[in-house]
Protein backbone atom coordinates (compact mmCIF):
# COMPACT_ATOMS: atom_id res chain seq x y z
CA UNK A 1 0.00 0.00 0.00
CA UNK A 2 1.41 3.33 -0.83
CA UNK A 3 2.68 5.68 2.08
CA UNK A 4 4.01 8.81 2.82
CA UNK A 5 7.72 8.70 4.12
CA UNK A 6 9.52 11.38 5.85
CA UNK A 7 13.20 11.67 6.16
CA UNK A 8 15.71 12.16 8.71
CA UNK A 9 12.97 10.40 11.75
CA UNK A 10 14.73 12.42 14.18
CA UNK A 11 17.36 15.48 13.32
CA UNK A 12 19.04 17.86 16.14
CA UNK A 13 20.31 20.67 15.25
CA UNK A 14 21.82 24.22 17.02
CA UNK A 15 19.85 27.15 17.55
CA UNK A 16 20.31 29.05 14.89
CA UNK A 17 20.61 26.26 12.33
CA UNK A 18 18.56 25.77 8.63
CA UNK A 19 16.85 22.55 8.87
CA UNK A 20 15.69 20.48 5.37
CA UNK A 21 12.47 18.41 6.68
CA UNK A 22 12.03 16.00 3.86
CA UNK A 23 8.92 14.61 2.35
CA UNK A 24 7.83 11.74 -0.26
CA UNK A 25 4.13 12.17 -0.93
CA UNK A 26 2.06 9.50 -2.15
CA UNK A 27 2.36 9.46 -6.28
CA UNK A 28 -1.22 9.86 -7.51
CA UNK A 29 -1.93 13.02 -4.76
CA UNK A 30 -2.12 16.54 -5.49
CA UNK A 31 -2.09 18.30 -2.42
CA UNK A 32 0.65 18.12 -0.08
CA UNK A 33 0.96 19.63 3.30
CA UNK A 34 2.93 19.97 6.72
CA UNK A 35 2.19 19.96 10.15
CA UNK A 36 3.57 19.90 14.01
CA UNK A 37 2.85 18.58 16.90
CA UNK A 38 4.70 19.83 20.23
CA UNK A 39 5.35 17.39 22.57
CA UNK A 40 2.28 16.45 24.23
CA UNK A 41 -0.39 19.65 22.22
CA UNK A 42 -2.27 18.81 19.25
CA UNK A 43 -1.65 18.63 15.75
CA UNK A 44 -1.08 22.34 14.13
CA UNK A 45 -1.56 23.15 10.55
CA UNK A 46 1.63 24.94 8.95
CA UNK A 47 1.17 25.17 5.22
CA UNK A 48 -0.88 23.31 2.38
CA UNK A 49 0.58 23.21 -1.28
CA UNK A 50 -1.28 23.11 -4.34
CA UNK A 51 0.16 23.21 -8.16
CA UNK A 52 3.47 24.56 -6.93
CA UNK A 53 2.50 27.14 -4.93
CA UNK A 54 1.45 27.55 -1.75
CA UNK A 55 -2.51 27.24 -1.15
CA UNK A 56 -2.95 27.97 2.67
CA UNK A 57 -0.87 29.06 5.37
CA UNK A 58 -1.01 29.53 9.55
CA UNK A 59 0.30 32.66 11.53
CA UNK A 60 3.09 29.81 12.87
CA UNK A 61 4.79 29.51 9.08
CA UNK A 62 6.40 32.85 8.84
CA UNK A 63 9.12 33.88 6.99
CA UNK A 64 11.57 31.45 8.40
CA UNK A 65 9.38 28.45 6.91
CA UNK A 66 9.45 27.94 3.25
CA UNK A 67 8.27 24.69 1.32
CA UNK A 68 9.28 23.52 -2.15
CA UNK A 69 8.30 20.52 -4.41
CA UNK A 70 11.81 20.12 -6.31
CA UNK A 71 11.34 17.74 -8.37
CA UNK A 72 8.62 15.05 -9.09
CA UNK A 73 8.31 13.41 -5.97
CA UNK A 74 10.03 15.42 -2.59
CA UNK A 75 8.38 18.02 -0.84
CA UNK A 76 10.69 19.73 1.47
CA UNK A 77 10.10 22.19 4.67
CA UNK A 78 12.88 24.37 5.26
CA UNK A 79 13.08 26.29 8.22
CA UNK A 80 16.01 29.22 7.98
CA UNK A 81 17.32 29.60 11.85
CA UNK A 82 16.10 27.47 14.12
CA UNK A 83 14.50 28.36 17.47
CA UNK A 84 14.18 26.62 20.67
CA UNK A 85 10.36 26.47 20.19
CA UNK A 86 10.43 25.10 16.51
CA UNK A 87 11.27 21.40 18.51
CA UNK A 88 8.26 19.26 17.20
CA UNK A 89 7.00 16.53 15.56
CA UNK A 90 6.63 18.08 11.87
CA UNK A 91 4.46 15.45 9.89
CA UNK A 92 3.83 15.70 6.27
CA UNK A 93 0.52 15.05 4.41
CA UNK A 94 -0.93 14.27 1.01
CA UNK A 95 -4.16 13.71 -0.23
CA UNK A 96 -6.14 13.17 -3.45
CA UNK A 97 -7.73 16.42 -3.29
CA UNK A 98 -10.26 15.09 -5.92
CA UNK A 99 -14.36 16.08 -5.74
CA UNK A 100 -16.78 13.39 -3.38
CA UNK A 101 -15.82 10.52 -1.02
CA UNK A 102 -13.16 11.90 2.41
CA UNK A 103 -10.35 12.73 0.58
CA UNK A 104 -8.41 11.98 3.90
CA UNK A 105 -4.94 12.95 4.64
CA UNK A 106 -2.73 10.58 4.51
CA UNK A 107 0.29 11.42 7.26
CA UNK A 108 3.98 10.45 7.30
CA UNK A 109 5.69 8.92 10.21
CA UNK A 110 7.04 12.74 11.45
CA UNK A 111 10.46 14.24 11.84
CA UNK A 112 11.28 14.60 15.60
CA UNK A 113 13.12 17.96 15.39
CA UNK A 114 15.52 19.03 18.33
CA UNK A 115 16.77 22.66 18.71
CA UNK A 116 19.70 22.87 21.07
CA UNK B 1 -13.75 29.67 20.56
CA UNK B 2 -12.16 26.59 19.60
CA UNK B 3 -13.31 24.67 16.56
CA UNK B 4 -12.73 21.21 18.01
CA UNK B 5 -13.36 20.10 21.12
CA UNK B 6 -12.50 16.97 22.82
CA UNK B 7 -13.28 17.42 26.90
CA UNK B 8 -11.89 14.16 27.66
CA UNK B 9 -8.26 13.99 28.11
CA UNK B 10 -7.71 10.40 29.18
CA UNK B 11 -10.32 7.76 28.97
CA UNK B 12 -9.71 3.81 30.46
CA UNK B 13 -11.87 0.75 28.84
CA UNK B 14 -11.55 -2.98 29.93
CA UNK B 15 -10.84 -4.91 27.02
CA UNK B 16 -14.21 -6.52 25.33
CA UNK B 17 -15.87 -3.50 26.26
CA UNK B 18 -17.43 -0.23 24.07
CA UNK B 19 -15.41 2.91 24.74
CA UNK B 20 -17.29 6.53 23.29
CA UNK B 21 -14.25 9.34 23.17
CA UNK B 22 -16.31 12.71 22.35
CA UNK B 23 -15.74 15.08 20.01
CA UNK B 24 -17.72 18.54 19.55
CA UNK B 25 -17.48 20.79 16.44
CA UNK B 26 -17.80 24.49 15.76
CA UNK B 27 -18.36 26.06 11.74
CA UNK B 28 -20.66 28.64 10.49
CA UNK B 29 -18.94 26.61 6.83
CA UNK B 30 -22.16 24.30 5.66
CA UNK B 31 -20.03 21.77 3.85
CA UNK B 32 -17.43 20.22 6.49
CA UNK B 33 -15.52 16.85 6.90
CA UNK B 34 -15.00 15.18 10.08
CA UNK B 35 -12.08 12.85 10.74
CA UNK B 36 -11.09 10.63 13.43
CA UNK B 37 -6.91 9.64 14.04
CA UNK B 38 -4.91 7.29 15.89
CA UNK B 39 -1.76 8.21 17.44
CA UNK B 40 0.11 5.32 19.03
CA UNK B 41 2.82 5.93 21.27
CA UNK B 42 5.15 5.21 18.28
CA UNK B 43 3.58 8.88 16.89
CA UNK B 44 2.63 8.20 13.33
CA UNK B 45 -0.91 9.36 12.85
CA UNK B 46 -3.38 7.18 11.25
CA UNK B 47 -6.49 7.70 9.87
CA UNK B 48 -9.12 5.59 11.31
CA UNK B 49 -12.77 7.06 9.92
CA UNK B 50 -14.83 9.93 7.56
CA UNK B 51 -18.20 12.19 8.14
CA UNK B 52 -19.27 14.38 5.97
CA UNK B 53 -21.61 17.30 6.89
CA UNK B 54 -24.21 16.30 4.32
CA UNK B 55 -23.83 12.12 4.90
CA UNK B 56 -27.25 11.00 6.09
CA UNK B 57 -26.00 8.28 7.80
CA UNK B 58 -23.57 7.45 10.33
CA UNK B 59 -19.79 6.44 9.08
CA UNK B 60 -18.81 2.56 10.05
CA UNK B 61 -15.13 1.21 9.45
CA UNK B 62 -15.29 -2.12 11.13
CA UNK B 63 -15.04 -1.82 14.87
CA UNK B 64 -15.25 1.97 14.27
CA UNK B 65 -18.35 4.02 14.32
CA UNK B 66 -19.07 7.76 13.90
CA UNK B 67 -22.08 8.87 16.51
CA UNK B 68 -22.88 12.18 14.03
CA UNK B 69 -25.49 14.93 15.73
CA UNK B 70 -25.81 17.54 13.14
CA UNK B 71 -27.77 19.70 15.22
CA UNK B 72 -25.55 19.31 18.37
CA UNK B 73 -22.40 19.40 16.09
CA UNK B 74 -20.81 16.36 17.90
CA UNK B 75 -19.28 13.39 15.87
CA UNK B 76 -18.51 11.45 18.85
CA UNK B 77 -16.14 8.14 18.03
CA UNK B 78 -17.41 4.51 18.83
CA UNK B 79 -14.41 1.48 19.00
CA UNK B 80 -16.64 -1.46 19.48
CA UNK B 81 -15.01 -4.62 21.95
CA UNK B 82 -12.00 -2.45 22.82
CA UNK B 83 -8.35 -4.40 22.09
CA UNK B 84 -5.15 -3.80 23.70
CA UNK B 85 -4.07 -2.51 21.11
CA UNK B 86 -6.64 0.23 20.73
CA UNK B 87 -4.23 1.79 23.57
CA UNK B 88 -3.36 5.71 21.85
CA UNK B 89 -4.29 9.06 21.81
CA UNK B 90 -7.28 10.00 19.09
CA UNK B 91 -7.68 13.09 17.52
CA UNK B 92 -10.45 14.14 15.53
CA UNK B 93 -10.11 16.47 13.01
CA UNK B 94 -12.29 18.81 10.85
CA UNK B 95 -11.74 19.95 7.40
CA UNK B 96 -13.91 22.87 5.81
CA UNK B 97 -15.09 22.90 2.66
CA UNK B 98 -15.48 26.22 1.97
CA UNK B 99 -16.07 26.86 -1.68
CA UNK B 100 -13.15 24.99 -3.09
CA UNK B 101 -13.23 21.84 -0.82
CA UNK B 102 -10.16 20.75 -2.55
CA UNK B 103 -7.00 20.44 -0.22
CA UNK B 104 -8.42 22.51 2.92
CA UNK B 105 -6.42 22.47 5.81
CA UNK B 106 -7.27 19.90 8.96
CA UNK B 107 -8.10 21.47 12.31
CA UNK B 108 -7.34 19.24 15.48
CA UNK B 109 -8.56 19.04 18.52
CA UNK B 110 -6.24 18.49 21.71
CA UNK B 111 -6.80 14.67 21.55
CA UNK B 112 -7.75 12.27 24.21
CA UNK B 113 -5.50 9.68 25.44
CA UNK B 114 -7.12 6.34 26.02
CA UNK B 115 -5.91 3.03 27.71
CA UNK B 116 -7.57 -0.25 27.38
CA UNK B 117 -6.81 -2.68 30.64
CA UNK B 118 -7.17 -6.44 30.86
Amino acid sequence: EPEVTQTPSHQVTQMGQEVILRCVPISNHLYFYWYRQILGQKVEFLVSFYNNEISEKSEIFDDQFSVERPDGSNFTLKIRSTKLEDSAMYFCASSTGLAGGPREQFFGPGTRLTVL
Amino acid sequence: AQKITQTQPGMFVQEKEAVTLDCTYDTSDPSYGLFWYKQPSSGEMIFLIYQGSYDQQNATEGRYSLNFQKARKSANLVISASQLGDSAMYFCAMREEGLTGGGNKLTFGTGTQLKVEL
